[in-house]
């Protein structure tokens, strides 16, 4: 299965700063999905990030707020703009793999917002 | 109600007994997926199950899909299983969209 390398792992930020989180994956998969899970809730998708085209964005969730890039198959970014107390989460990347039977998630991106 | 529902929500369990925790869908699916995360946030995937049952080591996954239910069993629950033990439901073919359950927060006192 695909080996997917997330950074950073933690960071604390400030109000209205903005921090990219960064996923690089060890073969080229077509689609990338970046996920944001609050404290103690499930898995919310924001968007799905293709290559060669703008990401589709999931209701409530905006591309002014969370600005993504795909520049080749194996990478992508997600900017979490302007950032408030309210998006201290825990952000994921994730690839689905040709086979589709194995879910590959990124080690996880804990943000806290002070 | 949520579309995917997991109970307990909470477990706490003794070393060496057998562990339970269960997952209800009230959609459609093409695929149900077991998923382990630790404290840290990253996930690992157990399974993924479109019918019957599937065994790993001490992990063992079954599904009903006329029942809308899945299960995931620990046999010899070790400290090291834990985690938040989280089932996902793929709707819509391959390619759909998944849906997350809340997760199954599990505890394993030596």
């Amino acid at each position: 299965s695909a080996v997917i390398s997330q950074k950073p792992s933690r960071d604390i930020c400030q109000r209205g700063t903005s921090l990219t989180i960064q996923c690089q994956v060890d073969s080229q998969v077509t689609m990338m999905f970046w996920y944001r899970q609050q404290p103690g809730q499930s898995l919310t998708l924001i968007a799905t990030a293709n290559q060669g085209s703008e990401a589709t964005y999931e209701s409530g969730f905006v591309i002014d707020k969370f600005p993504i890039s795909r520049p080749n198959l194996t990478f992508s970014t997600l900017t979490v703009s302007n950032m408030s107390p309210e998006d201290s989460s825990i952000y994921l990347c994730s690839v689905l793999p040709a086979t589709a039977n194995v879910l590959t998630f990124g080690a996880g991106s804990r943000l806290t917002v002070l | 109600k949520n579309e995917v529902e997991q109970s307990p929500q909470n477990l706490t369990a003794q070393e060496g007994e057998f562990i339970t925790i269960n997952c209800s869908y009230s959609v459609g699916i093409s695929a149900l997926h077991w998923l382990q995360q630790h404290p840290g946030g990253g996930i690992v995937s157990l399974f993924m199950l479109s019918s019957g049952k599937k065994k790993h080591g001490r992990l063992i996954a079954t599904i009903n899909i006329q029942e809308k239910h899945s299960s995931l069993h620990i046999t010899a629950s070790h400290p090291r299983d834990s985690a938040v033990y989280i089932c996902a439901v793929r709707s819509g073919g391959s390619q759909g969209n998944l849906i997350f359950g809340k997760g199954t927060k599990l505890s394993v006192k030596p």
